[in-house]
């Protein structure tokens, strides 16, 4: 099994619609983010925890929500999704790395059509 | 405005050759960065890093050089196999706020038999 598992892989939704993207991992990080990618964009820092009851917005985090459920679970939510969400999403981990390269495990991502 | 920058979409190198990709940065408070590889319909997988201290990490066939004079790194994959043609992505960070990368917009690599 993954080290990181990202559910659904593939949705296609409507406007308006609540959608959630889930992730959990085995990895046993206390560290796990949401990203985003756009064609021809970086990946972009959506919502960010370092555990269960730390959670801060990261860069681009209007109209989406997270929660941190466990350890291992952290999902994403848009609560009414609109056409410019449509993007590939990924999940990450890792572990605090102060000094160092702090280096995300990602899991296989979610691709987000929305119409 | 665009803190890492990978100004090629693309490259195409032969089987057995070197190849050579490039990434910019704009802020100097950046000390770490990082190579990221992604192959289609999976998740970017660690590639290598490397401190602002250093100028150089190598790792098997894979090398980071940084100048931090010119804020340019680059990454050499010699010899490049078919196997190594994804995308690349850099990234880099600084300091406290270590967990927060900044990704480049990625370059694919494309290595022909």
């Amino acid at each position: 099994d993954a080290d990181v598992t990202q559910t659904p892989r593939n949705r296609i939704t409507k406007t308006g619609k609540r959608i959630m993207l889930e992730c959990s991992q085995t990895k046993g990080h206390d560290r796990m983010y949401w990203y985003r990618q756009d064609p021809g964009l970086g990946l972009r820092l959506i919502y960010y925890s370092f555990d269960v009851k730390d959670i801060n917005k990261g860069e681009i985090s209007d109209g989406y929500s997270v929660s941190r459920q466990a350890q291992a679970k952290f999902s994403l939510s848009l609560e009414s999704a609109i056409p410019n969400q449509t993007a590939l999403y990924f999940c990450a981990t890792s572990e605090p790395s102060q000094p160092g390269a702090n280096v995300l495990t990602f899991g296989a991502g979610s691709r987000l059509t929305v119409l | 405005d665009q803190q890492v920058k990978q100004n090629s979409p693309s490259l195409s190198v032969q089987e057995g050759r070197i190849s050579i990709l490039n990434c910019d940065y704009t802020n100097s408070m950046f000390d770490y960065f990082l190579w990221y590889k992604k192959y289609p319909a999976e998740g970017p997988t660690f590639l290598i890093s490397i401190s602002s201290i250093k100028d150089k990490n190598e790792d098997g066939r894979f090398t980071v050089f940084l100048n931090k004079s010119a804020k340019h790194l680059s990454l050499h994959i010699v010899p490049s196999q078919p196997g190594d043609s994804a995308v690349y992505f850099c990234a880099a960070s600084y300091g406290g706020s270590n967990y927060k990368l900044t990704f480049g917009k990625g370059t694919l690599l494309t290595v022909n038999p």
